[in-house]
């Protein structure tokens, strides 16, 4: 089956510098990466997804890269705020199978 | 609010007792998903249904658990016999079949079990 890692479990940053967050999957026929952020207590949210015929997204401050052949994908935030402070899972899946397999979080935490 | 919901948000219950948790997906979608996720830890897959058959259930998923989709709307999940490591946060998405594979996420429900 799939199996997710992710890069690195903390992360501390002051606020406006860039934060780069890490995943690596193993199964060739994933074809979908969402990104979600989980605030305490709260339900992961979706915050940006990449499929596998994209190499690259980006919504505003966030972006994702894509490297099939390496079989891993990245997050990228730019010009962070307090207000991104939050729990960041990956997640590997393939559409047609249905379940998504995700990594074991990266506590981000922006420092004012 | 037209997203996944889940009842109940919490559940605190003894050893050995029965408990059923309930998910209401997006009316217009016809997948839905049950993980469980623990401190420090992402969502674990337990289970996910198609309309109203069961497509996949995890081999971590014993056999005191049940999930059930009879109409292909709503799900309930039971757990029976409950155990102190059952405690965690169940929680329920959806999502319409192929197509984008978008899964948005409920509340959850956490349990206790003491």
């Amino acid at each position: 089956g799939e199996n997710v890692e992710q890069h690195p479990s903390t992360l501390s940053v002051q606020e406006g510098d860039s934060a780069v967050i890490k995943c690596t999957y193993s199964d060739s026929a994933s074809n979908y990466f969402p990104w979600y952020k989980q605030e305490l207590g709260k339900r992961p949210q979706l915050i940006i997804d990449i499929r596998s015929n994209v190499g690259e997204k980006k919504d505003q401050r966030i972006a994702v890269t894509l490297n099939k052949t390496a079989k891993h994908f990245s997050l990228h935030i730019t010009e962070t705020q307090p207000e991104d402070s939050a729990v960041y899972f990956c997640a590997a899946s393939n559409t047609n199978a249905g379940k998504s397999t995700f990594g074991d979080g990266t506590t981000l935490t922006v420092k004012p | 609010d037209t997203g996944v919901s889940q009842n109940p948000r919490h559940k605190i219950t003894k050893r050995g007792q029965n408990v059923t948790f309930r998910c209401d997906p997006i009316s217009e979608h016809n997948r839905l998903y049950w993980y469980r996720q623990t401190l420090g830890q992402g969502p674990e897959f337990l289970t996910y249904f198609q309309n109203e058959a069961q497509l996949e259930k995890s081999r971590l998923l014993s056999d005191r658990f049940s999930a059930e989709r009879p109409k292909g709307s709503f799900s309930t999940l039971e757990i029976q016999r409950t155990e102190q490591g059952d405690s965690a946060m169940y929680l329920c998405a959806s999502s319409i079949t192929g197509g984008e594979g978008t899964q948005y996420f409920g509340p959850g429900t956490r349990l206790t079990v003491l």
